[in-house]
């Protein structure tokens, strides 16, 4: 069965600092990869997706993920945070051809001043 | 375009109860799907669906159902509402063609 792992419940970074969010998953076919971002309230609101091709994916608001099938993982990254980052992250395997989502228990981001 | 609706933002429900939470997209997606989410367990399958008259159970479907009459619409039924189900419910829908599931604002479920 498809699994996600996010192993930081909880980051703290300083604005202006980069960011890297892990994300690992279990999915035995090539995955269809995904994170979301949600804010305080909010409904999640996707950030980039993998597919195949180019294994450094662009998303929007500056952040970036980059696959690596040996390793199973699929980390987002940011070169520099700003206050509004501030948010919930969650990385999601797709299954059955991205019929349905299996998400990571997320990690929460905190930006200090 | 609204994207994902779901009706109602909040509801108290007494035990035994019944209702339908409702959800409604206008981007002709193929898939849609129910999450509930809970403190520290992310979100969690309830049901999918990939076309009309077409559901499938995904990880915590016990207590719920769902239909999908039409391409629109895909309402999630408490059929006895009881304390665990107590919950954040999303709504998603995805196109088959561009993947990417695009989530409604929640609806926030407390059973007493």
């Amino acid at each position: 069965a498809q699994s996600v792992t996010q192993p930081d419940i909880h980051i703290t970074v300083s604005e202006g600092a980069s960011l890297e969010l892990r994300c690992n998953y279990s999915y035995g076919a090539t995955p269809y990869l995904f994170w979301y971002v949600q804010s305080p309230g909010q409904g999640l609101q996707l950030l980039l997706k993998y597919f195949s091709g180019d294994t450094l994916v662009q998303g929007i608001k500056g952040f970036e993920a980059e696959f690596k099938r040996s390793q199973s993982s699929f980390n987002l990254r940011k070169p520099s945070v700003h206050w509004s980052d501030a948010a919930e992250y969650f990385c999601a395997v797709g299954a059955q051809g991205a019929q349905k989502l299996v998400f990571g228990q997320g990690t929460r981001l905190t930006i200090n001043p | 375009n609204a994207g994902v609706t779901q009706t109602p933002k909040f509801q108290v429900l007494k035990t035994g109860q019944s209702m339908t939470l409702q959800c409604a997209q206008d981007m002709n997606h193929e898939y849609m799907s129910w999450y509930r989410q809970d403190p520290g367990m992310g979100l969690r399958l309830i049901h999918y669906s990939v076309g009309a008259g077409i559901t499938d159970q995904g990880e915590v479907p016990n207590g719920y159902n769902v239909s999908r009459s039409t391409t629109e619409d895909f309402p999630l039924r408490l059929l006895s509402a009881a304390p665990s189900q107590t919950s954040v419910y999303f709504c998603a829908s995805s196109s088959q063609l561009n993947y990417g599931y695009t989530f409604g604002s929640g609806t926030r479920l407390t059973v007493v």
